[in-house]
């Protein structure tokens, strides 16, 4: 199982940026998947939800409205757009994949960094 | 909205010793969705256990879960150089925990 994000760097207040977590290993279809962030030096937040399908999300209210998690099943690849980033956006962003059942995640990618500043 | 506590932040330990981290909830919650997670510096996350006592794939049984309601507890036994990190618990997914660091007395 592997997880790999990409797509972080810096960016200025109010733009756009979209992550990608690139999965391999496991029929990606049939998993759930989630985003979680690390401010610098900080905890772990959970940022939002994609269903196996990609039929329903679900978000932080800390990110509600402007970001959205999006997926290709086709190709193996989730998605975070982010939109009207905040300072207090900047952290490493992480893929998971969701354990079922006990609703946990059961591997992570190694993060990729945002930082927001002008 | 369910809130977690771990207290206290920083815990001290020489190698060998047996580590007990607390997490607290701030109502009763199921155990099935309480997980804790280990994160050393510069590395992701790491399951090690989830429904408060099952142990992750590959996880040694140095490490053990327990509890229910709103009080749950991570134990590590024998503690060696490589367990010395952030642990963190979490709830349905959504919620962690502030983390307890466990450094080198």
């Amino acid at each position: 199982v592997q997880l790999v994000e990409s797509g972080g760097g810096v960016v200025q207040p109010g733009r756009s940026l979209r992550l990608s977590c690139a999965v391999s290993g496991f029929r990606f279809s049939d998993y759930g998947m989630h985003w979680v962030r690390q401010a610098p030096g900080k905890g772990l937040e959970w940022v939002g939800v994609i269903y196996s399908d990609g039929s329903k999300t679900y978000y932080a209210d800390s990110v509600k409205g402007r970001f959205a998690i999006s997926r290709d099943n086709s190709n193996n690849a989730l998605y975070l757009q982010m939109h009207n980033l905040r300072a207090d956006d900047t952290a490493v962003y992480y893929c998971a994949r969701e354990l079922r059942g006990p609703y946990t995640f059961d591997n992570w990618g190694q993060g990729t960094l945002v930082t927001v500043s002008s | 909205e369910i809130v977690l506590t771990q207290s206290p932040g920083t815990l001290s330990f020489f190698p060998g010793e047996t580590a007990t981290l607390s997490c607290r909830a701030s109502q009763s919650v199921s155990s099935t969705y309480l997980a804790w997670h280990q994160q050393k510096p510069g590395q992701a996350p790491r399951l090690l256990i989830y429904g408060a006592s099952t142990r992750a794939t590959g996880i040694p049984d140095r490490f053990s879960g327990s509890g229910s309601g709103t009080d749950f507890t991570l134990t590590i036994s024998r503690l060696e150089p490589d367990d010395f990190a952030v642990y963190y618990c979490q709830h349905y997914g959504r919620t962690f925990g502030p983390g307890t660091k466990v450094e080198i007395k």
